[in-house]
């Protein structure tokens, strides 16, 4: 089944404590995207991969790293998480410029 | 930063009637794209319309572009209860940057 999984689902974390979210697509897509759900905010971009070793800054990308060293996998990395950036995440991918993307089940994070 | 804005926030309707969303954008696009998202699951693609296509059909979704206004409408004929989600549009820019607006959520009574 085509799919992009996510994992963990579910994090709570402390302050401070480094914590990757990973990331696995298995369509072959070379885009990949990480997104973050706040209410009233909206879907606001992180990161986004074009190919391997491509990676750019989204709207939000303070906080966070990525790296894109397989086309398959593109995990999230938060290096010293913060309380505000208790948010749902998405990771999503797309076969190429101009097309739609799917999505992961998301990976609700919380950060005390 | 926003680039689509939907309208209405909030929609409840009946089973059987019509459901139209719209969004309105900022900037030129590549196309621009509707999503659907049940409560708290991923975002699940819908519809795709370039940037220079005026209308296009899936099943009982129909949405229409019109660049010059910088708006697309989102249309679900005969709505279901199954139908009841939040629905995005999501525009595509240069360098693949897909940027969402915030969202309509549609609640379909039975």
């Amino acid at each position: 089944e085509a799919q992009v999984t996510q994992n963990p689902r579910y994090l709570i974390t402390v302050t401070g404590k480094k914590l990757t979210v990973t990331c696995s697509q298995n369509m072959n897509h070379e885009y990949m995207s990480w997104y973050r759900q706040d209410p009233g905010l909206g879907l606001r971009q992180i990161y986004y991969s074009m190919n391997v070793e491509v990676t750019d800054k989204g709207d939000v990308p303070e906080g966070y790293k990525v790296s894109r060293k397989e086309k398959r996998n593109f995990p999230l990395i938060l290096e010293s998480p913060s309380p505000n950036q208790t948010s749902l995440y998405f990771c999503a991918s797309s076969y190429g410029q101009g097309g739609g993307y799917t999505f992961g089940s998301g990976t609700r994070l919380t950060v005390v | 930063s926003q680039q689509g804005e939907e309208d209405p926030q909030a929609l409840s309707i009946q089973e059987g009637e019509n459901a139209t969303m719209n969004c309105s954008y900022k900037t030129s696009i590549n196309n621009l794209q509707w999503y659907r998202q049940n409560s708290g699951r991923g975002l699940v693609h819908l519809i795709l319309i370039r940037s220079n296509e005026r209308e296009k059909h899936s099943g009982r979704l129909r949405v229409t572009l019109d660049t010059s206004k910088k708006s697309s409408s989102l249309l679900i004929t005969a709505s279901r209860a199954a139908d009841t989600a939040s629905y995005f549009c999501a525009t595509l820019q240069a360098g693949n940057m897909l940027t969402f607006g915030g969202g309509t959520r549609l609640m379909v009574k039975p």
